[in-house]
């Protein structure tokens, strides 16, 4: 079956914009991870979305937003873009909530913000 | 192993050789613990997970040790290949308040398999 799918894979923004990355789990899949990777800082714990509801945050301010539509279909959203946010922004998704199960990821989608 | 710093752990090893990774967690109640495989221009990929209540599991050609006492975790690749040229990450599964729980990764290590 199709694994996860993250579109567009590669986008240029300057600062002061805005944008949108969206992501498609894997069949029967409930649970989408976001997380942000740079190489100064790894992983970093973005947010989780479960059945339309965010469960989880981690450490970052507010112009960073998700969420999840019916399909389990999710979006994530950077507002006034910052040169600091350019990074890869890798989605995952697993059957259940995190902490249940191994995560599967796509592909990422990079941006980079002039 | 795992390093918090700006640049990134290597290891070099010979094809054919064993492969040793390190990382160290930071939570003593983490209850689960995932390596992931992430080769260049891809997303991390799962190779192992191990739970709290097991200090070994072995997969194809790869073991994963926890040590509890000194929070440690290691990955063990056996007869390592070029194919086997990636990021290596350790994942901990944090409790992040009641029943939430989130993987919480470590900075990786970056293995090259020289020929």
């Amino acid at each position: 079956k199709a694994g996860v799918t993250q579109t567009p894979r590669y986008l240029i923004k300057t600062r002061g914009q805005q944008v949108t990355l969206s992501c498609s789990p894997i069949s029967g899949h409930r649970s989408v991870s976001w997380y942000q990777q740079t190489p100064g800082q790894g992983l970093q714990f973005l947010f989780e979305y479960f059945s339309e509801t965010q469960r989880n945050k981690g450490n970052f301010p507010g112009r960073f937003s998700g969420r999840q539509f019916s399909n389990s279909r999710s979006e994530m959203n950077v507002s006034t873009l910052e040169l600091g946010d350019s990074a890869l922004y890798l989605c995952a998704s697993s059957l259940r909530e995190q902490g249940h199960g191994e995560l599967f990821f796509g592909e990422g989608s990079r941006l980079t913000v002039l | 192993g795992e390093n918090v710093g700006l640049h990134l752990p290597t290891l070099s090893v010979q094809e054919g050789d064993n492969s040793i990774i390190n990382c160290a967690y930071s939570n003593s109640a983490s209850d689960y613990f995932i390596w992931y495989k992430q080769e260049s221009g891809k997303g991390p990929q799962f190779i192992i997970d191990i739970r709290s209540n097991m200090d070994k599991r072995q997969g194809q050609r790869v073991t994963v040790l926890l040590n509890k006492t000194v929070k440690h975790l290691s990955l063990q690749i056996a007869a390592t290949q070029p194919g086997d040229s990636a990021v290596y990450f350790c994942a901990e599964n944090l409790n992040s308040g009641g029943s939430n729980y989130k993987l919480t990764f470590g900075k990786g290590t970056l293995l090259t398999v020289n020929p």
